[in-house]
């Protein structure tokens, strides 16, 4: 499809397992964005990639967070140690260097019991 | 701490009226604003982005903008049921990469 991919869509953790979750990029796009979303809530920056470059990694909330995306297309997002506080739904978002236009990714629902 | 600054709502309107959704913002040097439409359970889409002080129409939908103010603004004409979901207010922060959305405004169009 043309669109950003994320999977798996949802993802149901023990508190203190790891978990990784996927981000399939729009093809050609430069810039790719992580998002934690609590409900009621509006996305929250996590991480910024410039191709292979992870420029900004502000929003991370702990050294429990990792993020990646070592050849510039597909990124991962780690989670060690899975805290009850993490569940969300993890956005992914990805733009071209033409448009900084957002195109987002239908998530995914981490539920950590 | 830059933030985004939104009515949660819910703002409840009739079929056929203008719905008006506010936002405001920290960061005064922000250049680049926009409003986002999230039905529930689904993922954010652009309605609109804008980037100088005025009106930037696009169909139904006019984007408002004063940076004095730090003000954004959603103007919704003709309001169709359709159009209720959340509408996340986000403006890209100084010289960096990183955006910063709103809580959202959740609206209501009745039939």
């Amino acid at each position: 499809g043309a669109g950003v991919s994320q999977s798996p869509r949802y993802k149901v953790a023990k508190r203190g397992q790891d978990v990784a979750l996927r981000c399939d990029p729009i093809s050609g796009h430069v810039s790719l964005f992580w998002y934690q979303q609590a409900l009621g809530q509006g996305p929250e920056f996590l991480t910024y990639f410039q191709n292979e470059a992870q420029l900004d990694k502000s929003g991370l909330p702990s050294d429990r967070f990792f993020a990646e995306r070592p050849e510039g297309s597909v990124s991962t997002l780690k989670i060690q140690r899975t805290q009850q506080e993490d569940s969300a739904v993890y956005l992914c978002a990805s733009s071209s260097t033409r448009e900084n236009i957002q195109y987002f990714g239908a998530g995914t629902r981490l539920s950590v019991l | 701490q830059k933030e985004v600054e939104q009515n949660s709502g819910p703002l409840s309107v009739p079929e056929g009226a203008i719905a008006s959704l506010n936002c405001t913002y920290s960061d005064r040097g922000s250049q680049s604003f926009f409003w986002y439409r999230q039905y529930s359970g689904k993922s954010p889409e652009l309605i609109m982005s804008i980037y100088s002080n005025g009106d930037k129409e696009d169909g139904r939908f006019t984007a408002q903008l004063n940076k004095a103010s730090q003000y954004v603004s959603l103007l919704i004409r003709d309001s169709q049921p359709s159009d209720s979901a959340t509408y996340l207010c986000a403006v890209e922060e100084t010289g960096g990469f990183k955006t910063i959305f709103g809580a959202g405004t959740r609206l209501f169009v009745k039939a």
